[in-house]
């Protein structure tokens, strides 16, 4: 299948502070990506679409000038969690639709670990 | 009510035997379903697909579908340990996916 990569895998970071999770289509043009948060033994959640060259689209409930998006490229999608708190602590996934696809069929990246400490 | 419903389980099965797992949705509209796989700390990994009523099968997985009923299982036969994880159910309308909880399965050697 396709290859959608995430970095960093983890990621410790101090309360208040900003941390960029990464996500990039290593083998195809992403138009489109989208952004997942898990907490323990629950549903994946999706907390936005970034769409390339535009703002991205926030799920109801999500603080899009907390989690910022920018999807600058075909290939690249960042996630920022700015002025991180403890309770931001969670399992960040990121995912990709390749073109020509069949309908709604994604690849997750390898997911990253936010400790907010 | 939950868009996807799953049971969490843990759905112990032994080595060899079928594993069955069940979805539910509450979208009329969806229009496609897939089952994800994810071990622990990892994120999910697509293994099944269907778009239509019935049976789908690739290697020891099936998916069955069933709009009207708005249900569609996995099953998993000649389960092996390494099938020990938790399945993810999506269910698809447009672009979006809606996740189930997801059933965890444990299969004894």
């Amino acid at each position: 299948g396709a290859v959608v990569s995430q970095h960093p895998s983890r990621v410790i970071c101090k309360s208040g502070t900003s941390v960029k999770i990464e996500c990039r289509s290593l083998d195809f043009q992403a138009t489109t990506m989208f952004w997942y948060r898990q907490f323990p033994k629950q549903s994946l959640m999706l907390m936005a679409t970034s769409n390339e060259g535009s703002k991205a689209t926030y799920e109801q409930g999500v603080e899009k000038d907390k989690f910022l998006i920018n999807h600058a490229s075909l290939t690249l999608s960042t996630l920022t969690v700015t002025s991180a708190h403890p309770e931001d602590s969670s399992f960040y996934i990121c995912s990709a639709r390749p073109p020509r696809t069949a309908r709604n069929t994604i690849y997750f990246g390898e997911g990253s670990w936010l400790t907010v400490v | 009510q939950k868009e996807v419903e799953q049971n969490s389980g843990p759905l112990s099965v032994p080595e060899g035997a079928i594993a069955s797992l069940n979805c539910t949705y509450s979208d009329r509209v969806s229009q496609s379903f897939f089952w994800y796989r994810q071990y622990s700390g990892k994120s999910p990994e697509l293994i099944m697909s269907i778009y239509s009523n019935g049976d789908k099968e690739d290697g020891r997985f099936t998916a069955q579908l069933n709009k009207a009923s708005q249900y569609v299982s996995l099953l998993i036969r000649d389960s092996q340990p390494s099938d020990s994880a938790t399945y993810l159910c999506a269910v698809g309308s447009d672009y979006k996916l809606s996740f189930g909880a997801g059933t965890t399965v444990t299969v004894r050697a």
